[in-house]
């Protein structure tokens, strides 16, 4: 079965500082993809980045980006100048390429922005 | 804009009393799916739908239904609410050309 782990219950950070969220993931797959989803306070799943496993290049959104482990099974996601608006609850997801294509989610990081 | 919608956003009822969540997205999308969060358990899914008239069960499918009729359309349906289905209920449909799912907005369901 496969599982996604979020070790950081709670996170803060300085307004315009970077944070990194850690996430790790249990697959005995080869194809599938990892994405991190915000959570801000009006409940919205809003999509922030997405990675494919096959690709070994780490995906970067403006501010976002992600740190692929695929060997160590590790999916960080970095914050850069982090900002209110960041405060939220972050997801990391994964999703297999089988006929589901359901996501698996992790428990969630809060996060707090503090100006 | 291309978007996920979800009606209502917050529904009070009572137990036994049947209940559609609507879900419509305009991206043409052929798969899509619902999910409850809960705390402490996160999200689960429980239905899917690669397409029209193609549903099938997710993690807990017990006491819901679904259908597909239309590709936009994917309404779940409690025929006799229980209080255990007092979650927030997320519909999310699929981009098949970069296997992300985009979420709708959210619907609060409260079940007395």
């Amino acid at each position: 079965a496969q599982t996604v782990t979020q070790s950081q219950p709670e996170m803060s950070v300085q307004e315009a500082e970077t944070v990194t969220l850690s996430c790790t993931y249990d697959t005995s797959e080869n194809n599938y993809y990892l994405f991190w989803y915000k959570q801000p306070p009006s409940r919205q799943m809003i999509l922030v980045i997405r990675q494919e496993a096959y690709k070994q290049q780490n995906a970067t959104e403006n501010r976002f980006s992600v740190n692929f482990q695929k060997a160590a099974k590790s999916f960080s996601l970095k914050i850069s100048d982090s900002q209110l608006g960041d405060t939220a609850m972050y997801f990391c997801a994964l999703t297999m390429m089988d006929s589901s294509y359901k996501l698996i989610f992790g428990s969630g990081t809060r996060l707090l922005v503090r100006p | 804009e291309a978007q996920v919608t979800q009606n209502p956003r917050y529904l009070i009822t009572v137990t036994g009393k049947k209940l559609t969540v609507t879900c419509s997205q305009n991206m043409n999308h052929e798969y899509m799916s619902w999910y409850r969060q809960d705390p402490g358990l996160g999200l689960r899914q429980i239905y899917y739908s690669m397409n029209v008239e193609v549903t099938d069960k997710g993690d807990v499918p017990e006491g819901y239904k679904v259908s597909r009729k239309e590709k936009r359309n994917f309404p779940l349906i409690l025929e006799s609410p229980s209080p255990n289905q007092t979650s927030l209920y997320f519909c999310a449909s699929r981009a098949a050309s970069t296997d992300t799912q985009y979420f709708g907005p959210g619907t609060r369901l409260t079940v007395l």
